[in-house]
């Protein structure tokens, strides 16, 4: 059963506009949400997290919503550039790694 | 600074073959982990290990070994390899024991393809 689920493979989005990625969980037991960027024959870089307490964080372009009620967070994107497009994956922390979604591959087109 | 680093890049094997997946961090990392990532099922963990001499089964450890002797090291062992095993192998370090339990983020290497066939 999966524990964190990002709903949507892809998501194309125009250069400048607002990206918005989203990613649910069933696992009240999270304590740490954190969002990886992957390019291709890369390894996945750490973007943005977010602690279970808080329910926003901001870094720049990049905000981390987080709704514990609805157990959903979504990574928006402002202004999206074609530097963007990537492989995003939604990660979870508990004791032993993280539980990671099967990513959502945004595409940002001029 | 050279990070997570995995060899190979890439590697094809035969059924039934051996083989060990290097890794090597610089950062003195105490928690190191491997995962696997196939199509359309992100990024599952392996074995991770919290520190020298410490290591423990992740979410999908059937057919992998793993030992921790040095801090830097972690290498991931096939002991007989199977087509089911043919994925993208990423290794990744944090620098608390705890792991990423917390708010530690993972480094992670470049990845390994690895071919069963």
């Amino acid at each position: 059963d999966q524990q964190v689920k990002q709903n949507s493979p892809s998501l194309s989005v125009q250069e400048g506009r607002i990206s918005i990625l989203n990613c649910d969980y069933t696992n009240s037991m999270f304590d740490y949400f954190l969002w990886y960027k992957k390019y291709p024959a890369e390894g996945p870089t750490f973007l943005i997290s977010i602690s279970s307490i808080k329910d926003k964080n901001e870094d720049g372009r990049f905000t981390v919503f987080l709704n514990k009620s609805a157990k959903h967070l979504s990574l928006h994107i402002v202004p999206s550039q074609p530097g963007d497009s990537a492989v995003y994956f939604c990660a979870a922390s508990e004791t032993d790694g993280l539980t990671f979604g099967k990513g959502t591959h945004l595409i940002i087109q001029p | 600074n050279a990070g997570v680093t995995q060899t190979p890049k890439f590697q094809v094997l035969k059924t039934g073959q051996s083989m060990t997946l290097q890794c090597a961090q610089d950062m003195n990392h105490e928690y190191m982990s491997w995962y696997r990532q196939d199509p359309g099922m992100g990024l599952r963990l392996i074995h991770y290990s919290v520190g020298a001499g410490i290591t423990d089964q992740g979410e999908v450890p059937n057919g992998y070994n793993v030992s921790r002797s040095t801090t830097e090291d972690f290498p991931l062992r096939l002991l007989s390899a199977a087509p089911s095993q043919t994925s993208v192998y990423f290794c990744a370090s944090s620098y608390s024991g705890t792991g990423p339990s917390t708010n530690e983020k993972l480094f992670f290497g470049s990845g390994t393809q690895l071919s069963v066939l």
